[in-house]
């Protein structure tokens, strides 16, 4: 089993609308979560980190944690053609590595 | 969120030719820096993972003498791909962090490497 795993998409989304991005993770000793996005070409952004169980939001952006079920998500409202990219899904391993899933490719319909 | 600074940005060389990428942390002490390579539309896999002072952990696959990784201080890291071949053109990327297992890792703005 891959250690973070993440639907390729494409997704698209309508302007406007909430998207919904996902994530699983398989090593249940992690503690640390981060959604990053990354435009074509360019180095990944941090967006967001979460290490508790429940939700976490900034501004239009809500990370969602839940351990017991080893399942991240990003919820994006009010999606604008900007956010448009793909996002990955990062976790923290026991060793204290950072591993990525392989993204979504987002894409917001104007 | 902290700066990381990587250079070159982007660098062409000849096969055979070694060449060094530098990571730096400017406003905050990297205990732990990470290099990834991603390929077109591909995921980003980390090759090693380097702590100040000490040798860079490689991941499987990865070849510690071809792909040479130096911490030598708290906002410094390099990575010397060393007889570089076309198939080592890639984006390379590092990213860095603190120590503690709940901080963030901060990335640099990554490195194309072209090998002709």
């Amino acid at each position: 089993q891959k250690e973070v795993e993440q639907n390729s998409g494409p997704l698209s989304v309508p302007e406007g609308a909430i998207a919904s991005l996902n994530c699983t993770y398989s090593d249940r000793v992690s503690q640390s979560f981060f959604w990053y996005r990354q435009y074509s070409g360019k180095s990944p952004e941090l967006i967001m980190s979460i290490y508790s169980n429940g939700d976490k939001e900034d501004g239009r952006f809500t990370a969602q944690l839940n351990k017991a079920s080893q399942y991240v998500s990003l919820l994006i409202r009010d999606s604008q053609p900007s956010d448009s990219a793909t996002y990955l899904c990062a976790v923290n391993t026991r060793d204290d590595k950072i591993i990525f899933g392989k993204g979504t490719r987002l894409h917001i319909l104007p | 969120g902290a700066v990381v600074s990587q250079h070159p940005s982007r660098v062409i060389c000849k096969s055979g030719t070694s060449v060094k990428i530098e990571c730096r942390s400017l406003d905050f002490q990297a205990t732990t820096m990470f290099w990834y390579r991603q390929f077109p539309k591909k995921s980003l896999m980390l090759m090693a993972t380097s702590n100040e002072g000490s040798k860079a952990t490689y991941e499987q696959g990865v070849e510690k003498d071809k792909f040479l990784i130096n911490h030598a201080s708290l906002t410094l890291s390099t990575l010397t791909v060393t007889s570089a071949h076309p198939e080592d053109s890639s984006f390379y990327i590092c990213s860095a962090k603190n120590s503690g297992m709940n901080t963030e890792a901060f990335f640099g703005q990554g490195t194309r490497l072209t090998v002709v």
